[in-house]
């Protein structure tokens, strides 16, 4: 089946330790996302990649950080400077428009999220 | 930055009533995606609309976008136990990127 797989479902960091969520589509999406929610609040913008080898900070990038060797690939790895870590990560996946602009259709899949916690 | 407000930010229905959820933005909607998020899970697309007027429905969910209120609202008609969940709308920027709302929490009664 098509679909975005994250992993692990649930994570747990020790301080001062730096951790990998991972993230796999086989859409064959050019476009990946990471999204931040914390408890009763909507999704907060982490990093984006529109091509392979290249990505875009977000809103809320520092502390974080992100590859994109693959297509089908695009891992966030929590940063200890990251300090306060403990939320639910979404990652999603889009066929980014090549123009039209905001009104252009851009319908973003998204993971079954990763919940990481602070032991 | 664009900001979206949803109202209510909790619902309790009992099954079979209708329910509106509404989405507000602080700037120019140029259009706006809604989702369904289950609890701790990921979400799931509903609809999009691109243009000032436009009404899509899918099943018993229906979703409209008033450009110059800047507004779009989700109905749901005769509520079922299956609609409860999270409801988030999205709205793109200028560079196509999502700003979400807080979320709309929906319960419903059976």
């Amino acid at each position: 089946d098509g679909g975005i797989t994250q992993s692990p479902k649930y994570l747990f960091r020790k301080e001062g330790q730096n951790v990998t969520l991972s993230c796999e589509q086989n859409l064959n999406h050019d476009a990946m996302y990471w999204y931040r929610q914390d408890p009763g609040q909507g999704l907060r913008l982490i990093y984006y990649s529109q091509i392979v080898n290249d990505f875009q900070k977000g809103d809320i990038a520092e502390g974080y950080s992100v590859s994109r060797e693959k297509k089908e690939s695009f891992p966030l790895t929590v940063t200890s400077a990251q300090k306060n870590p403990t939320a639910f990560y979404l990652c999603a996946s889009s066929i980014f428009p090549a123009a039209g602009g905001p009104r252009a259709k851009n319908i973003q899949y998204f993971g079954a999220g990763t919940r990481l916690s602070v032991l | 930055s664009q900001e979206l407000e949803q109202s209510p930010q909790s619902l309790i229905v009992q099954e079979g009533k209708n329910l509106t959820i509404n989405c507000t933005s602080s700037k120019t909607l140029y259009g706006l995606y809604w989702y369904k998020q289950k609890y701790g899970e990921g979400l799931i697309f509903l609809m999009m609309l691109q243009k000032g007027g436009e009404e899509k429905s899918h099943e018993k969910i229906t979703a409209k976008l008033d450009e110059k209120k800047q507004q779009s609202s989700l109905h749901i008609t005769a509520s079922q136990p299956s609609h409860a969940g999270i409801y988030l709308c999205g709205a793109p920027n200028a560079g196509n990127m999502l700003t979400f709302g807080g979320g709309t929490r929906l319960m419903v009664k059976p």
